[in-house]
C-alpha cells in the first residue's frame, strides 16, 4: 500500500537544541500536510505545503517541501518543553484522494 | 472555532458485541472521516464521507462500516467486535473540495477498548 515514511520515531533533546523530522515518499506527493498531537491531545493542523521547493515559517518552525515532491521536513529552532508532541506529516500519493500518515516523529524536550 | 465532538471518550465493550462510535462537527464541513491510532502505527484511515449518503473505503476498512445520514454526523461502526479493533479511534472533519487538500480537524478521539 502507499506509504509515507517519516523518521526519527522518537527525539530527545535538551531545551534550546533544534529538532528535524523528515518524511519521505517513493511517489510525487500533490501536497503535504503537517500535524502536531500534544501528549493525551489530538492531532492539530500545523501547515500545508504544495508547491515544489516551497518553503514556510512559522515563528521558530521551518517546513519545507523537496524540489521533486517526494520529500519534506519540518525544523524547530531552539527547542522549548511547549514543542513536546508527536509530529505527524500526511501525504498524498499519484493522483490519489486520500491522505497517508506517517507514522510521527515523538519529541521531548528535557529542560 | 470548529468544533468536530465524539460522543464518547472511553469505551469497553466485549467481543461480539456491536459498537456504535458517533462524530457530530457543527461548521458545515462536507468531508469527514474516521481513523485509529495505534502505537508505532500512526494514524490509519478506516472511511471517509464526502457528502451526506456517501462513503469510501480508507486503508483499513475491513472489519467497519460507517453511515452519513445528515452532514453534521457521521458514524463509525464495529458490526461484531473484536479485541484488535481496541485502539484509538479519531474523528476529523474538512471544509469542502478535494479530501486532500482541506486541513483536518480532529475530534478529542475516543478509546475503545475490546474485552
Amino acid at each position: 500500500g502507499q506509504q509515507v515514511m517519516q523518521i526519527p520515531q522518537y527525539q530527545h533533546v535538551q531545551e534550546g537544541e533544534d529538532f528535524t523530522t523528515y518524511c519521505n515518499s517513493s511517489t510525487t506527493l500533490s501536497n503535504i500536510q503537517w500535524y502536531k498531537q500534544r501528549p493525551g491531545g489530538h492531532p492539530v493542523f500545523l501547515i500545508q505545503l504544495v508547491k515544489s521547493g516551497e518553503v514556510k515559517k512559522q515563528k521558530r518552525l521551518t517546513f519545507q517541501f523537496g524540489e521533486a515532491k517526494k520529500n519534506s521536513s519540518l525544523h524547530i529552532t531552539a527547542t522549548q518543553t511547549t514543542d513536546v508532541g508527536t509530529y505527524f506529516c500526511a501525504g498524498a500519493q499519484g493522483g490519489s484522494e486520500k491522505l497517508v500518515f506517517g507514522k510521527g516523529t515523538k519529541l521531548t524536550v528535557n529542560p | 472555532d470548529v468544533k468536530v465532538t465524539q460522543s464518547s471518550r472511553y469505551l469497553v465493550k466485549r467481543t461480539g458485541e456491536k459498537v456504535f462510535l458517533e462524530c457530530v462537527q457543527d461548521m458545515d464541513h462536507e468531508n469527514m472521516f474516521w481513523y485509529r491510532q495505534d502505537p508505532g502505527l500512526g494514524l490509519r484511515l478506516i472511511y471517509f464521507s464526502y457528502d451526506v449518503k456517501m462513503k469510501e473505503k480508507g486503508d483499513i476498512p475491513e472489519g467497519y462500516s460507517v453511515s452519513r445520514e445528515k452532514k453534521e454526523r457521521f458514524s463509525l461502526i464495529l458490526e461484531s467486535a473484536s479485541t484488535n479493533q481496541t485502539s484509538m479511534y479519531l474523528c476529523a472533519s474538512s471544509l469542502v473540495g478535494s479530501p486532500i487538500n482541506s486541513p483536518l480537524h480532529f475530534g478529542n478521539g475516543t478509546r475503545l477498548t475490546v474485552t
